[in-house]
């Protein structure tokens, strides 16, 4: 079965930079998101990676997958207030008709 | 351009009433479509997703339902609310293997 976990909150001081973690278990995965969303918002699509890729950098985003750790890494680097959301990752496995497992997301803080 | 309209944005509805809840795509055809619950504080359930009109997949058995009366609509229903049907419904779909969006219902169940 696929499950996916995240770290329930990160607080951070402007400026720095975040590493939001997130665990998968299901070694199936095809594609894994980070969606980001703020208060009372739906999500929104920040960034993917294809599951043999390794890195992905995105202006201030960096993803990091580990396949042998199954562990995806979100960096956000120069963190601003407007940064502070609840971040989610999720998986799609093809055997699974690319239907997507969310992880419980994650609230960052983003202290001035 | 491919857009997705939901709504509405907030309801408060009194225990034993009935719902619908109604999702619209543009810019495209035949596209999968997805409601997703997300209690207070919590991760994402997903409730039904459709393939096409008429074809619904329910993942969690409760007093919802979902219709997909055409093409690009797609409906959530209920007959009588409960206490626990309270969260944020979110309706989605896919496009390249990746999943988008809307804006969300804040249903408030008194």
């Amino acid at each position: 079965g696929e499950d996916v976990e995240q770290s329930l909150f990160l607080s951070v001081r402007e400026g720095d930079s975040s590493v939001i973690n997130c665990t998968y278990t299901d070694s199936s995965s095809t594609y894994l998101y980070w969606y980001k969303q703020e208060p009372g918002a739906g999500l929104q699509l920040l960034t993917y990676i294809f599951s043999n890729m390794d890195m992905k950098q995105d202006q201030r985003l960096t993803v990091l997958l580990n396949k042998k750790d199954k562990h995806l890494s979100l960096r956000i680097a120069d963190t601003q207030t407007g940064d502070s959301a609840i971040y989610f990752c999720a998986e799609s496995m093809y055997n699974a008709g690319n239907m997507l497992t969310f992880g419980g997301g994650t609230r960052l803080m983003v202290k001035p | 351009s491919q857009t997705i309209h939901q709504w509405p944005a907030t309801l408060v509805q009194p225990v034993g009433s009935p719902l619908s809840l109604e999702c619209t795509v543009e810019g495209t055809s035949n596209p999968n479509l997805y409601w997703y619950r997300q209690a207070a504080g919590r991760g994402l359930q997903l409730l039904f997703y459709s393939v096409g009109i008429g074809q619904i997949s329910s993942e969690v058995p409760q007093n919802l339902s979902a219709s997909r009366p055409q093409d690009r609509q797609f409906i959530l229903s209920s007959k009588k609310l409960l206490l626990s049907d309270s969260g944020f419904y979110l309706c989605a779909w896919t496009i390249d293997e990746k999943l988008f969006f809307g804006s969300g219902t804040q249903l408030s169940v008194l």
